[in-house]
């Protein structure tokens, strides 16, 4: 399997919450990452959590660390269509003296009115 | 702008041209990177600069040629390419390889279509 994993899509309602989950296989992973792709455009890093938290919020965004199930998560509060974009979850851990990411495929979110 | 420019946006290119990638960043950041992004798949790491040395090539075919100039620079040469090379090809740069903090940077990337 993948060391990253997220399902492919997930769509909800305006003002609805999201919920965007992600697992990796890498028990050292050390940093954990949200980016997000809006069409055309790079990867825009939202938020990042060390594993040594289970939780950090910032604003309308919810970052949940399972580190024993190796599960995390992305809710975004009260979903608007500008929140449409894909999400990539990455991890990454110590090699050779780097920190380099793996990513997942992302999560394409699709937000309707 | 984040601050990573790449040009150009979209290239179209036939099987036997030679063209070039260039990325360019003004944040002072000492690693750069090349991905590849192509439809359904997860990201792509192709080559690791840190200080203008590369660190790290993921067995990526010699058809893509990287060059560092200086810490602000990436260029990913392309020759002989194959239908199956078009993707989106992403620069992106950090402080250095822990990536710590603000994470990664990323351009808005090149469009390549290979003919």
């Amino acid at each position: 399997g993948e060391d990253v994993e997220q399902s492919l899509f997930l769509s909800v309602r305006e003002g609805d919450s999201s919920v965007i989950n992600c697992t990796y296989t890498d028990s050292s992973s050390t940093y954990l990452y949200w980016y997000k792709q809006e069409p055309g455009a790079g990867l825009q890093l939202l938020t990042y959590i060390f594993s040594n938290m289970d939780m950090k919020q910032d604003q309308r965004l919810t970052v949940l660390l399972n580190k024993k199930d190796k599960h995390l998560s992305l809710r975004i509060a009260d979903t608007q269509t500008g929140d449409s974009a894909i999400y990539f979850c990455a991890e990454s851990a110590p090699s050779g003296g780097s920190y380099i990411p793996t990513f997942g495929r992302g999560t394409s979110l699709i937000v309707h009115p | 702008e984040t601050g990573v420019t790449q040009t150009p946006r979209h290239l179209v290119m036939g099987m036997t041209n030679k063209k070039s990638l260039k990325c360019e960043q003004h944040l002072g950041h000492n690693a750069m990177y090349w991905y590849k992004q192509s439809a359904k798949k997860p990201l792509e790491l192709m080559f690791v600069y840190s200080l203008e040395e590369r660190v790290e090539n993921n067995s990526v075919p010699s058809r893509f040629s990287p060059e560092c100039p200086n810490s602000s620079h990436l260029f990913l040469h392309l020759h002989t390419l194959q239908p199956e090379d078009s993707a989106l090809y992403l620069c992106a740069s950090s402080q250095d390889l822990m990536g710590r903090n603000y994470g990664y940077t990323f351009g808005s990337g090149t469009r390549l279509t290979v003919v």
